[in-house]
């Protein structure tokens, strides 16, 4: 059962533009929702988390959008560069017995063309 | 600082060969984390440990095995290695931060033929 479902699956961008991935939860206990930067042959980097208690959250270029009511959650690349090409992963995690444990998106892979 | 370290790199098995993945963290975490990455799939866990000692069954543990004799070592197991178990593993550690940000290694790309 996915408890997280991530679109799109793919996207590609120019240089400059805003790309923007969607993620939605089913789960009301989930109280964290990181998303994860994964280039080719690495393993995921953690990118930019939020928690419920705000609607957005920015870090450089990278801002979450968050909408608890929605059950809905954003990443918004600005200005986008070719180096941001990666796979961007949603996830998310909260409630009493698996607070550690990470649900994951399927993923979206980037493109940004120069 | 090395951070999460996973051996081997790459390993290709024949159809019922075990073989033991092993996963390292010199960041002192208390949880350890085993998740495949399949296309299209995400990551799903496969076992995790809340300490040295302990182990737990994720998402889908079937076919593997965990253990964790060492707060720094996280073993992943497969007894008789079937074509579906080809993918690539991540090992993966935390700590509280106000949230359990995990720690990503390198990855295994397992293949099975």
């Amino acid at each position: 059962q996915q408890q997280v479902k991530q679109s799109p699956q793919s996207l590609i961008v120019q240089k400059g533009g805003i790309p923007i991935i969607n993620c939605a939860y089913e789960n009301t206990a989930f109280d964290y929702f990181p998303w994860y930067q994964q280039f080719p042959g690495k393993g995921p980097a953690l990118l930019i988390a939020i928690r419920p208690d705000v609607s957005e959250k920015k870090e450089g270029r990278f801002t979450i959008s968050f909408n608890k009511s929605a059950k809905q959650f954003s990443l918004h690349i600005m200005d986008s560069q070719p180096g941001d090409s990666a796979t961007y992963f949603c996830a998310a995690s909260g409630g009493e017995t698996s607070g550690s444990r990470l649900t994951f998106g399927e993923g979206t892979q980037l493109t940004v063309n120069p | 600082n090395a951070g999460v370290t996973q051996t081997p790199k790459f390993r290709v098995l024949k159809t019922g060969q075990s073989m033991t993945l092993l996963c390292a963290q010199d960041m002192n975490h208390e949880y350890m984390y085993w998740y495949r990455q399949d296309p299209g799939m995400g990551l799903r866990l496969i076992h995790y440990s809340v300490g040295e000692g302990t182990t737990a069954k994720g998402e889908v543990p079937d076919g593997y095995n965990v253990s964790r004799l060492k707060k720094q070592n996280f073993l992943l197991g497969l007894e008789s290695a079937a074509p579906s178990q080809t993918s690539v593993y991540f090992c993966a550690s935390s700590i509280w931060t106000g949230a359990y940000e995990q720690y990503f290694g390198p990855g295994t790309r397992l293949t099975v033929t």
